[in-house]
């Protein structure tokens, strides 16, 4: 079974600085994917970033860049020029890859809440 | 495109009622998940659907869980007799395909008294 931890249960980090989120994983797969899932207030679960265990190049979108560690099993998320609007609980993800059929399910860590300081 | 529509947004029942919640899958995927989430054991997934039937459902607490995807847009999670204990955020999520991200809706709120 998978199982992912995320260490630092609340962070903040003044609006314009960059902030780095843990995680880390214990697999036996060496075929997955890894998630960021952000859940502001709204309750709303929204996809920030995903990456293929497969590819070498970190996972990029805009702000949101990852550092992904296949050795170390360690996925980090670095949010560059934070934003008020970046207030959220984050969540990592692990969905192990399974090429046939569909409907792989993702194993979630424990989230880490991040406040967007003035 | 409209989104993965979830309902009743929020439901408050006295324990041992029967609740059923609601949930229509973004048009085209193939997969439905229902997850729980609570403050003391996290989002949970409970059971999922590809192509309309069940492939996991180890996740579903007991039987007074069941969950129906009678077809490819329409999905049922249902409790019967519902306990305090089952109060907990509900999100269902669809996805295309085994490799594709799983899109979530807002979630239903259930409060069981």
């Amino acid at each position: 079974a998978q199982t992912v931890t995320q260490s630092q249960p609340e962070m903040s980090v003044q609006e314009a600085e960059t902030v780095t989120l843990s995680c880390t994983y214990d697999t036996s797969e060496s075929n997955y994917y890894l998630f960021w899932y952000k859940q502001p207030p709204s309750r709303q679960m929204i996809l920030v970033i995903r990456q293929e265990a497969y590819k070498q190049q970190n996972a990029t979108e805009n702000r949101f860049s990852v550092n992904f560690q296949k050795a170390a099993k360690s996925f980090s998320l670095k949010i560059s020029d934070s934003q008020l609007g970046d207030t959220a609980m984050y969540f990592c993800a692990f969905m192990k890859l399974i090429l046939t059929g569909g409907g792989n399910k993702l194993t979630f860590g424990t989230g880490t809440q991040l406040k967007v300081e003035l | 495109d409209a989104g993965v529509i979830q309902s009743p947004r929020h439901e408050v029942t006295e324990m041992g009622q029967e609740v059923t919640l609601r949930c229509k899958p973004i048009s085209g995927h193939n997969s439905l998940f229902w997850y729980r989430q609570t403050m003391m054991r996290g989002l949970e997934l409970l059971i999922y659907f590809n192509n309309n039937v069940p492939i996991d459902d180890s996740g579903m607490p007991e039987d007074r869980f069941s969950a129906k995807m009678p077809n490819a847009s329409f999905s049922t999670l249902k409790i019967q007799p519902s306990e305090p204990r089952d109060s907990a955020v509900y999100f269902c999520a669809s996805s295309f395909g085994g490799l594709g991200e799983q899109y979530f809706g807002p979630g239903t709120r259930l409060t069981v008294t």
